[in-house]
């Protein structure tokens, strides 16, 4: 199946800083592009869509200002979480849909980066 | 409503018992349907698709019942490494693809 990738796998901050979390497609081109964050025993929750050479689009209730995110090619999709806080302590993945593949509806996650913010 | 529901869980089974997972989806204009493993602290990998004439994958199959809006997974001689967080996921493209993801339900196997 198609490889995602994501860095970095893990990152500790403190509060106030900002923190870039890249994910690519390593062996396909990715037109889109999905964030999520999972908490501890929840589900994933999408964050936003990311199109590549467009404005993200994000889901009710996310600060577009406080995560932003930049698709500037058909391989990399950027998620950076500004001025984290405690709370944006999390799990965030990406994934990407492959159009070229017999099931576009498929996605493929990438690794995953775990967030700790003290 | 959740827009998918899954059983709550925990289900905790001996080894070679079969299990049964249940999802239900709100939303009649879902297009595609699956089910995805996700071990502890890793990203969810896809375990199978789910089509409404039913499709088996060894021990695993699925069944997707469109009028009722359901969605089932069977685990036949269940073992220690089926150990996970099985996920029910549901795709459309109602204003922009889009994917849910149930909670999850959380299986353990054990000797």
């Amino acid at each position: 199946g198609a490889v995602v990738s994501q860095h970095p796998s893990r990152v500790i901050c403190k509060s106030g800083t900002s923190v870039k979390i890249e994910c690519r497609s390593l062996d396909f081109q990715a037109t889109t592009m999905f964030w999520y964050r999972q908490f501890p025993k929840k589900s994933l929750m999408l964050m936003a869509t990311s199109n590549e050479g467009s404005k993200a689009t994000y889901e009710q209730g996310v600060e577009k200002d406080k995560f932003l995110i930049n698709h500037a090619s058909l391989t990399l999709s950027t998620l950076t979480v500004t001025s984290a806080h405690p709370e944006d302590s999390s799990f965030y993945i990406c994934s990407a849909r492959d159009l070229g593949a017999p099931s576009s509806y498929e996605q493929y996650f990438g690794p995953g980066t775990r967030l700790t913010v003290t | 409503r959740k827009e998918v529901e899954q059983d709550p869980g925990p289900f905790n089974v001996p080894e070679g018992a079969t299990v049964a997972f249940n999802c239900t989806y709100s939303n009649s204009a879902s297009q595609s349907f699956f089910w995805y493993r996700q071990d502890c602290r890793k990203e969810p990998k896809l375990l199978m698709s789910v089509y409404s004439s039913g499709n088996e994958d060894g021990r695993f199959t699925a069944q997707l019942n469109r009028a009722s809006q359901y969605i089932s997974l069977l685990i036949r001689d269940s073992k220690l490494s089926d150990s996970a967080t099985y996920l029910c996921v549901v795709t459309g493209n109602t204003g922009g693809f889009k994917t849910i993801f149930g909670a999850g339900t959380r299986l353990f196997v054990k000797a």
